[in-house]
């Protein structure tokens, strides 16, 4: 099994730029979640979702978009791109829910906005 | 609001030594806790998971214990090596439907 995959590795934005971040996992896990990491702190929860079609907010998810139309995928959308959002994002997974399970990580999307 | 802190910010230890690293809730309902380890430029690794049921788990040299009563966990690390070097991240949930909420971590050095 890969586990959890992320693609790209690194990206860098201007400002007002779209991309989506990718996220599969092949372990058939229900749940998957997106996190940013800023520089010292905490990773902060963005999105989640609870399987193919259900998504909801995490903490910090204004900026940002998802979808989830497999179990496997969970792509991040950035539709206008602001420095603020320079950050690493983690796409990770879990077989059951939020406080059930373990969760499992991707290797990470190092993204830059100038 | 649930925070997570992580106490040392930053330890160098000579190889070989035992440690331990903590990690506190202001909110010590904590339902389930999960220690990570971070590698410099790289995603994170799970270590240890207890459940609301247990007060802790080991795996090889590595223990980790959970007080309810105090919202406070410790992770243990014996007969540390220079390939332990890495950040360590704790994170807790509170409830069942609530988001994991993570500590800034704990840099660790160990020297050879």
């Amino acid at each position: 099994n890969a586990g959890v995959t992320q693609t790209p590795k690194f990206r860098i934005l201007k400002i007002g730029q779209s991309m989506t971040l990718q996220c599969t996992q092949d372990m058939n896990h229900n749940y998957m979640y997106w996190y940013r990491q800023d520089p010292g702190m905490g990773l902060k929860l963005i999105y989640y979702s609870v399987g193919a079609g259900i998504t909801d907010k995490g903490e910090v998810p204004n900026g940002y978009n998802v979808s989830r139309s497999t179990t496997e995928d969970f792509p991040l959308r950035l539709e206008l791109a602001a420095p603020s959002q320079t950050s690493v994002y983690f796409c990770a997974s879990s077989y059951r829910g939020l406080a059930s399970d373990e969760q499992f990580f991707g290797p990470g999307t190092r993204l830059t906005v100038l | 609001k649930q925070e997570v802190t992580q106490i040392p910010a930053a330890l160098s230890v000579p190889e070989g030594e035992n440690l331990v690293l903590n990690c506190s809730f202001t909110d010590s309902a904590i339902y389930n806790l999960q220690w990570f380890r971070q590698d410099p430029g790289k995603g994170l690794t799970s270590l240890l998971l207890i459940q609301s049921s247990q007060r802790e788990q080991t795996s090889g040299r590595l223990n980790a214990s959970l007080d309810k009563s105090s919202g406070r966990s410790t992770l243990y690390i014996a007969a540390s090596q220079p390939g332990d070097s890495a950040t360590y991240l704790c994170a807790g949930w509170n409830s069942g439907n609530t988001p994991l909420v993570f500590g800034k971590g704990t840099r660790l050095s160990v020297i050879a």
